[in-house]
């Protein structure tokens, strides 16, 4: 069955610092996409990034960079001198069967602290 | 760019009434999908639509149904609505089967008193 674990469950860190937020995925396929959201205290779900498991090349946005590790099953995603504004929830996710409705991991919430 | 709108942005409804969420999805997309995420959970997919036909479905409670209609706007009908109902029902939408990615919109807020 497909499952993402992300297993920290709450992270506090003070302003410009580094963070990375884990997600360690199962799936039997062998063709999938990994997604990250971030959910901001106001509710919406913001898309950051799509990922599929043929691109093993990580990817670098600004100050967000994602690291996709297939051996590992492993989705973790960095943010660069992190700013208050980044304090949200952040989900990893991927689709329950291929093509079909993401299933989410449980969230690592974020909390930047100036 | 159009995005995924969902009506009403909150509601507020009383144990055993029925509630009605509407999601218009982005021109073009074809499949809608809802989600039902509670107070510190993350997203639970409920049910989704492709073409106006029922795809997939997940923990769609009994007491909820659904359908998408023919100009690809999709509704979630809630009866006999419980305390445990109170949630944030997010709609996303995408073309296809979501391999060019999922597009959510900004939910609605359902509170059960």
């Amino acid at each position: 069955a497909q499952k993402v674990t992300q297993a920290q469950t709450e992270i506090s860190v003070v302003e410009k610092e580094d963070v990375t937020l884990d997600c360690v995925y199962e799936t039997r396929d062998t063709t999938y996409y990994l997604f990250w959201y971030k959910q901001p205290p106001s509710g919406e779900l913001v898309f950051l990034i799509r990922r599929n498991s043929f691109d093993e090349q990580n990817e670098i946005s600004g100050r967000y960079s994602w690291n996709f590790q297939k051996s590992t099953s492993s989705f973790n995603f960095t943010i660069t001198a992190s700013q208050v504004v980044d304090s949200a929830v952040y989900f990893c996710a991927l689709p329950h069967r291929l093509g079909y409705a993401l299933n989410f991991g449980k969230g690592t919430s974020l909390l930047v602290t100036p | 760019a159009a995005g995924v709108i969902q009506s009403p942005r909150h509601l507020i409804k009383e144990k055993r009434e029925t509630a009605t969420l509407k999601c218009y999805p982005i021109p073009r997309h074809d499949t809608v999908y809802w989600y039902q995420q509670g107070p510190g959970q993350d997203p639970q997919f409920l049910i989704s639509f492709y073409e106006k036909m029922q795809s997939d479905k997940g923990s769609i409670p009994d007491r909820f149904s659904a359908q998408q209609f023919s100009d690809y706007h999709s509704e979630l009908n809630m009866s006999s609505l419980e305390l445990g109902d109170s949630a944030l029902y997010f709609c996303a939408s995408s073309i296809g089967t979501g391999d060019y990615g999922y597009t959510f919109g900004s939910g609605t807020r359902l509170t059960v008193v």
